[in-house]
């Protein structure tokens, strides 16, 4: 079945290090979403990347595409306390399916 | 706009008891999903429903029900609760699968 694979699971960082997550699948993703969810919360949409090798920033964080729309990366430069989560990526194989598939996350924790 | 809404926040079953996660929306969404999130893992998709009266399986449909009677709410029935059923239930609602996909705070259900 298609399924999304994220790495690592968990990240530990000092504050002030890069963090990055990535997301692989095995079949071509039409889009691609990523969430953060807080400790105790619930997951709150990020960004949507559509474009094969589309590049896209939010302050300190940079989402990447894959050229052969296979593969996201989210990277953090310079880590705060505020980033501490869990990350999440939603692929989406076909945009009539009604459907994404999520990976399993990579929870990010941060040494002040 | 309350966004979306989810009652209870926490429920305790029996083996054997049936109850109705309610999930409500007032963005005129038209695509609603459930997601259960086991510790460790990411949210599996329950069922989704692409617009009032349709409804269709995700990963994980086995156990539980749904019916999309308005484009407002998305019940989950959980037919004869297990302990397997124990876990944190989110439902989500977005224009499409596409888009942007705005969470409830969540229904944490704990099946003895």
């Amino acid at each position: 079945g298609q399924q999304v694979m994220q790495i690592p699971q968990y990240q530990h960082v000092q504050e002030g290090e890069d963090f990055t997550t990535y997301c692989n699948s095995s079949t071509t993703l039409s889009n691609i979403q990523w969430y953060k969810q807080r400790p105790g919360g619930h997951p709150v949409f990020l960004i949507q990347l559509v474009k094969s090798g589309e590049v896209k920033k939010q302050k300190r964080l940079t989402f990447q595409f894959g050229e052969a729309k296979k593969n996201s990366s989210l990277h953090i430069t310079a880590t705060q306390t505020t980033d501490v989560g869990t990350y999440f990526c939603a692929g989406i194989y076909n945009t009539n399916a009604g459907k994404s598939t999520f990976g399993d996350g990579t929870t990010l924790t941060v040494k002040p | 706009n309350a966004g979306v809404t989810q009652t209870p926040k926490f429920q305790v079953l029996k083996t054997g008891q049936s109850m109705t996660l309610q999930c409500a929306q007032d963005m005129n969404h038209e695509y609603m999903s459930w997601y259960r999130q086991d510790p460790g893992m990411g949210l599996r998709l329950i069922h989704y429903s692409v617009g009032a009266g349709i409804t269709d399986q995700g990963e994980v449909p086995n156990g539980y029900n749904v019916s999309r009677s308005t484009t407002e709410d998305f019940p989950l029935r959980l037919l004869s609760a297990a302990p397997s059923q124990t876990s944190v239930y989110f439902c989500a609602s977005s224009y499409s699968i596409a888009d942007e996909q705005f969470f409830g705070p969540g229904t944490r259900l704990t099946v003895l």
